[in-house]
């Protein structure tokens, strides 16, 4: 089976770019979920999908950070502009609809602001 | 606020010692308490406890709950070098499907 992909593994951008991150998640799994995880700190949920529709977007910065997920499939995450304190690992995770807990997370997406 | 606490942060130890990570937690609607381990990017699924008192295991590891206390503790016996990781501790609520992550116990295992 395979499992969550993510692209790019690795970015780097100066302060005030834009960026864009993509995920496509396991087969079936209605939900996804996206993370931010900073360096020494645990993953800090973004935003949840369930199919296309968004259940919980409360810690997204919305005036600089947008995602979506069109089709219920594939999600993208952008940042416009980027800031210094941007700078993190950006998990992927998917699941099946109400199984939470077994969230299937991608290798991730570093980035790094300059 | 919900929040998850993890003790302690860091954790060096030699190779064959048995360790404990500790979790605590305050939330609303909780639901189950989770542990991963994280060595490269991606956290993988190692428990999930939802009955105070029931202890999980699988080969050196166990994890036990008790929802009075509000915490819940992971030990690993016989450490190896491969158990190097960050073991993060989440918290599963009832509220939007949501998982709350703490900043996790980075532990290093000297050969």
């Amino acid at each position: 089976e395979a499992g969550v992909a993510q692209s790019p593994r690795y970015k780097i951008i100066e302060k005030r770019q834009s960026v864009a991150f993509w995920c496509n998640p396991i087969s079936g799994h209605a939900t996804l979920y996206w993370y931010q995880q900073i360096l020494g700190q645990g993953p800090k949920l973004l935003i949840q999908f369930q199919n296309n529709g968004v259940v919980d977007d409360s810690q997204l910065p919305k005036d600089r950070f947008s995602a979506e997920r069109l089709k219920g499939v594939d999600s993208t995450l952008k940042i416009q502009p980027a800031k210094l304190e941007d700078s993190a690992v950006y998990l992927c995770a998917s699941s099946l609809m109400f199984t939470v807990h077994e969230q299937y997370f991608g290798p991730g997406t570093r980035l790094t602001v300059t | 606020e919900d929040k998850v606490v993890q003790s302690p942060l860091s954790l060096v130890v030699h190779e064959g010692d048995t360790v404990t990570l500790n979790c605590s937690y305050e939330v609303t609607n909780f639901r189950s308490l989770l542990w991963y381990k994280q060595e490269k990017k991606a956290p993988t699924f190692l428990f999930m406890l939802t009955s105070s008192g029931i202890e999980k295991k699988s080969g050196r590891l166990s994890s036990i709950l008790d929802k009075k206390e509000l915490f819940s503790i992971l030990n690993i016996t016989a450490t190896q070098t491969g158990d190097s990781a960050v073991y993060l501790c989440a918290v599963e609520t009832n509220r939007d499907d949501k998982i709350i992550f703490g900043k996790g116990t980075r532990l290093h295992i000297l050969p």
